[in-house]
């Protein structure tokens, strides 16, 4: 298996504009995982889902984030409209028992 | 509150010594302990985990050590390598009914020099 995809890995955006992310997880595991990381807070959990239902996403920092899991093998996480401190690492994680991350998308918004 | 907080927050060592990482955790309830290593632009990945029952438990030159009484855990790397160069997160389970959290430590920086 290839382990958790990310699409893109780098991102740079001017402020206002929309910002997809995508994430392909591991075949076979039923929940997905979407996370912040920064230098000052570090890892932080948006959301994640469980067969493809969203179970928690009281992290997501507010409405201009949205998460969608359509099938077991996508996610999407967009940000609409970007700012400036949305700029950070994000990373989607997949589990089937163990969480098994990707290796980020770097979010620079300008 | 539930937090972990790890110590030092970076860490500068020679090639070849030892050093320990530690992690002081105030969650409950507890459901399970476990170190990774994230190298530099990469995802974080799983070296040990640590139920409320174990103590220690190794993974090649990493031991991680368990005290629940003292909410304190430690890893233990021997013999660095250079590609020992990463920053080493704590992350502690919380499981309350159905509500499942894991909390996060900002993680140590090392940097293994020759």
């Amino acid at each position: 298996d290839a382990g958790v995809i990310q699409s893109p890995r780098h991102e740079v955006t001017e402020m206002g504009q929309e910002v997809t992310l995508r994430c392909k997880p591991i075949s076979g595991h039923d929940y997905l995982f979407w996370y912040r990381q920064t230098m000052m807070r570090g890892l932080e959990l948006l959301i994640y889902f469980n067969n493809n239902v969203p179970i928690d996403d009281s992290g997501m920092p507010e409405d201009r984030f949205s998460a969608k899991m359509p099938n077991a093998s996508f996610s999407t996480l967009k940000i609409q409209p970007s700012e400036p401190r949305d700029s950070a690492v994000y990373f989607c994680a997949s589990a089937g028992g163990e969480q098994y991350f990707g290796p980020g998308t770097r979010l620079t918004v300008t | 509150k539930n937090q972990v907080e790890q110590s030092p927050q970076s860490l500068i060592i020679l090639e070849g010594k030892n050093c320990t990482l530690q992690c002081n955790y105030t969650v409950s309830p507890f459901s399970n302990l476990r170190w990774y290593k994230q190298d530099t632009g990469r995802g974080p990945v799983s070296l040990t985990i640590m139920t409320f029952s174990e103590n220690t438990k190794s993974n090649g030159r990493y031991t991680a050590t368990l005290d629940a009484d003292t909410k304190q855990s430690s890893l233990h790397i021997t013999a660095s390598q250079l590609s020992d160069s990463a920053s080493y997160i704590c992350v502690v389970t919380s499981n309350a009914g159905n509500n499942r959290k894991l909390i996060w430590g900002l993680g140590t920086s090392l940097a293994v020099n020759p």
